[in-house]
């Protein structure tokens, strides 16, 4: 089983929809858990930024934790065709040298105007 | 965030020659920076991870000695890619970490062909 699971898609979506983009990962040691947005051919850019279990808000985006399922979820409101792009979730135990960051294959997201 | 540059942003070099990447944090001191190779359609690999003023560490199956890498300053670190081969040609990242275990901030990538 590989540390870091993520559907790579490709997912098709109208203009307007509710994006749900999963993870999930097998290391419980994990606590911080990003979400990067990487546009073809371009260095990722960090969406959202989570330590520990919980929600975190941000415009459209929301991002979720569920350490005890050990399952992250990004939600993308009101897509936009400007959201199309591989989402790449990463997580990492952090501290010390754990600072490793482990990424998820990454999730291609078309929005259709 | 951290902003991150890298030069060249693309590359293209014969076989056999040496190429040089550099990657900057142009608004903080980065103590760590790290680099990764990315395939097309693939995830990021990471290569190896660059402390400034120490030897960098290698992941398992990267040749340290065709990667070379060098940390000289807080705020540089560089790839070179020694003897390239056409099956270097790929798309290198680096990342910088601004406290350990936090996130990383990309920079923009550069794309190697090597012929």
């Amino acid at each position: 089983q590989k540390e870091v699971e993520q559907d790579p898609g490709p997912l098709s979506v109208p203009e307007g929809a509710i994006v749900s983009l999963n993870c999930t990962y097998s290391n419980s040691a994990f606590q911080y858990f990003m979400w990067y947005r990487q546009y073809s051919r371009k260095g990722p850019e960090l969406l959202m930024y989570t330590y520990s279990s919980g929600n975190k808000e941000d415009g459209r985006f929301t991002a979720q934790v569920d350490k005890s399922s050990k399952y992250i979820s990004l939600f993308i409101r009101d897509s936009q065709p400007s959201d199309s792009a591989t989402y790449l979730c990463a997580m990492s135990e952090g501290g010390g040298s754990n600072y490793k960051l482990t990424f998820g294959k990454g999730t291609l997201l078309t929005v259709n105007p | 965030g951290a902003v991150v540059s890298q030069h060249p942003s693309w590359v293209i070099c014969k076989s056999g020659t040496s190429v040089k990447i550099e990657c900057r944090s142009l608004d903080f001191q980065a103590t760590t920076m790290f680099w990764y190779r990315q395939f097309p359609k693939q995830s990021l690999m990471l290569m190896a991870t660059s402390n400034e003023g120490s030897k960098a560490t290698y992941e398992q199956g990267v040749e340290k000695d065709k990667f070379l890498i060098n940390h000289a300053s807080l705020t540089l670190s560089t790839l070179t890619v020694t003897s390239a081969h056409p099956e270097d040609s790929s798309f290198y990242i680096c990342s910088v970490q601004i406290q350990a275990g936090e996130t990383q901030y990309f920079g923009p990538g550069t794309r190697l062909l090597v012929l």
